[in-house]
């Protein structure tokens, strides 16, 4: 079975500070790990992909196959980041995402 | 490519009532997936398709609902009756091999 845990509901920082939105998953498969955004009451928007060990909008994240993690970074925090942060797992034969539980993150000024 | 599109964007029903949502996958896109968002449980999946084929629906609640993909370019989520527990935000996401899935804008469904 698969499953992606958020641990954090809610991550409050101050602008211009770091972030980091952990995500842990099991999967006794390859794993594929992906990071979407939610703004408020709009459509899911895919973020990030690990595989393509990429940068969109300052963030960062690099799986750690060890760890099991797929946390997701950005060393300077703006206040449009505010947004729920979702992590996913997929795999391979599986190709339906399994979502985490989201990270709400409040940018304050 | 105007993206996954769903309709209609909002849909209040009365308890009982048939509900047939709509989503229209990005052109070329081989796999569909319904998911619903609800504050409780989160984003879960219901039922997703690979060329047009339902290939798990172990997720769809109960035999209220069904899901058809008649086509490569249209599929749909029907409640038959529903329920004021089914009211919650139904997307509709497509993908196309490991490049991640694209959503729709969602429909938020109110079952008075």
């Amino acid at each position: 079975a698969q499953r992606v845990t958020q641990p954090e509901k809610l991550l409050s920082v101050f602008k211009g500070a770091p972030v980091e939105l952990k995500c842990n998953y099991s999967y006794s498969g390859s794993p594929e790990l992906f990071w979407y955004v939610q703004y408020s009451r709009q459509r899911l928007q895919l973020l990030l992909r690990h595989i393509s060990r990429e940068s969109i909008k300052g963030f960062t994240a690099d799986l750690n196959k060890g760890e099991t993690s797929f946390h997701l970074k950005k060393p300077f925090a703006q206040e449009e980041d505010s947004a729920m942060y979702y992590c996913a797992l997929g795999g391979t034969g599986r190709r339906a995402l399994t979502f985490g539980s989201g990270t709400r993150l409040q940018v304050q000024p | 490519d105007a993206g996954v599109i769903q309709s209609p964007r909002h849909e209040v029903t009365e308890m009982g009532q048939e509900v047939t949502l709509r989503c229209k996958p990005i052109s070329g896109h081989d796999y569909l997936f319904w998911y619903r968002q609800t504050m409780m449980r989160g984003l879960e999946l219901l039922i997703y398709f690979n060329n047009n084929v339902p290939i798990d629906d172990s997720g769809m609640p109960e035999d209220r609902f069904s899901a058809k993909m008649p086509n490569a370019s249209f599929s749909t989520l029907k409640i038959q009756p529903s329920e004021p527990r089914d009211s919650a935000v139904y997307f509709c996401a497509s993908s196309l091999n490991t490049k991640g899935a694209f959503f729709g804008q969602g429909t938020r469904l109110t079952v008075v």
